[in-house]
């Protein structure tokens, strides 16, 4: 069962557009919501992050909004450049007693042309 | 600072054969974890390990085992490989705080079974 779903699962923008990344999640015992980006041939590295008591992170081009109230969660990329190409996942996370773990979207892979 | 490191990168097996794959993290997590990554699918949890002798199921454990018998390396094995585990397997090891929970991945393996 997917209990965060992301969309759109392909996003093809032109350089110096902005690019919008949706998830959404059912669980409100996520306590953490960070992005991925994975470049092909790589393993995903973490992008950014908010945690639920914050409504906007902003970190350079990258900015993450995020509305508790719909459990909704949404990742923008400013100035969209070539090298932002890659796959970008949005995860959940949750603490269980010791255990911590991540759920993870099932990704949206990003072009950007030049 | 190798961070995580994932042996082999590529491996074909038959169908019944089995394998092991390994995980080093040089970072003393206490947490680490075993996904596979299909298309469209995102990244699922297989095992995850909190801390040294310690393995949990995550999501799709079936057909899979693992070992933590010292605190840097992560085991997956495959007792009988079937074409279905037929994937890319990332191993990831972390850190929290609180409920910050920021996850280092490796490279990958690549694994076909025929």
């Amino acid at each position: 069962q997917q209990q965060v779903k992301q969309s759109p699962q392909s996003l093809i923008v032109q350089k110096g557009g902005i690019s919008i990344i949706n998830c959404a999640y059912e669980n409100t015992a996520f306590d953490y919501f960070p992005w991925y980006q994975q470049f092909p041939g790589k393993g995903p590295a973490l992008l950014i992050a908010i945690r639920p008591d914050v409504s906007e992170k902003k970190e350079g081009r990258f900015t993450i909004s995020f509305n508790k109230s719909a459990k909704q969660f949404s990742l923008h990329i400013m100035d969209s450049q070539p090298g932002d190409s890659a796959t970008y996942f949005c995860a959940s996370h949750v603490s269980s007693g010791s255990a911590r773990q991540l759920t993870f979207g099932s990704g949206t892979q990003l072009t950007v042309l030049p | 600072n190798a961070g995580v490191t994932q042996t082999p990168k590529f491996r074909v097996l038959k169908t019944g054969q089995s394998m092991t794959l390994l995980c080093a993290q040089d970072m003393n997590h206490e947490y680490m974890y075993w996904y596979r990554q299909d298309p469209g699918m995102g990244l699922r949890l297989i095992h995850y390990s909190v801390g040294e002798g310690t393995t949990a199921k995550g999501e799709v454990p079936d057909g899979y085992n693992v070992s933590r018998l010292k605190k840097q390396n992560f085991l997956l094995g495959l007792e009988s490989a079937a074409p279905s585990q037929t994937s890319v397997y990332f191993c990831a090891s972390s850190y929290h705080s609180g409920a910050k929970n920021i996850q280092y991945f490796g490279a990958g393996t690549r694994l076909s079974v025929l």
